[in-house]
């Protein structure tokens, strides 16, 4: 079935360090490949997405990169700050079966000052 | 002004009892989800509905039950509530199956 390993579990850098989070996924007709934050008690929040017909794509400290021949994904956050603290979930979905989110397990990011 | 909106933010229920969830968007999106999020935070999708069309049903018992009444409220209803339907509900909504919007969450706890 549709599955998407995340990695790591955990992940602790110093403020200002750079943080890079995998994920692999299973299904080779996902087409859409969003990032979410979530901190505690909070929602997931949205923060980057990238399709399939793109190889990379960057917003400000944040850039996700697309492997569609290895089925891997990646975030990478530079310049890290302790409010970028958080678990991070990366999620595939392909848009023709409705658009179900498949998400990876979750990386919780610990930036410390 | 709160994109998507669930009601209650916390529930908790003795087993065996009925219990509802309430979602609405004001993003004039056209599918809505829900998502369940374990103790172990891994979040997994249980329905999903475009145009008020159930579209996603995954494996989740019949004792769920979903219901959309407009293109800007889906409802999750729970029959004979057990101790492993504890967890975090959310509710989201995207516009053709895009960018996918998450409301506040609802912690039911069944005890």
């Amino acid at each position: 079935g549709e599955n998407v390993e995340q990695h790591p579990s955990t992940l602790s850098v110093q403020e200002g360090d750079s943080a890079v989070i995998k994920c692999t996924y299973s299904d080779s007709a996902s087409n859409y490949f969003p990032w979410y934050k979530q901190e505690l008690g909070k929602r997931p929040q949205l923060i980057i997405d990238i399709r399939s017909n793109v190889g990379e794509k960057k917003d400000q400290r944040i850039a996700v990169t697309l492997n569609k021949t290895a089925k891997h994904f990646s975030l990478h956050i530079t310049e890290t700050q302790p409010e970028d603290s958080a678990v991070y979930f990366c999620a595939a979905s392909n848009r023709n079966q409705g658009g179900k989110l498949i998400f990876g397990q979750g990386t919780e990011l610990s930036v410390k000052p | 002004d709160t994109a998507v909106s669930q009601t209650p933010k916390y529930l908790v229920t003795q087993m065996g009892n009925d219990k509802s969830i309430k979602c609405e968007q004001n993003l004039g999106h056209d599918t809505m989800y829900w998502y369940k999020q374990d103790s172990k935070k891994f979040l997994k999708i249980m329905f999903s509905y475009n145009n008020k069309e159930l579209i996603i049903n995954e494996t989740v018992p019949n004792r769920f039950s979903p219901k959309s009444p407009d293109k800007a409220h889906l409802n999750l209803h729970i029959n004979s509530l057990e101790l492993g339907d504890s967890a975090v509900y959310f509710c989201a909504s995207s516009q053709s199956t895009y960018e996918q919007y998450f409301g506040p969450g609802t912690r039911l706890t069944v005890t």
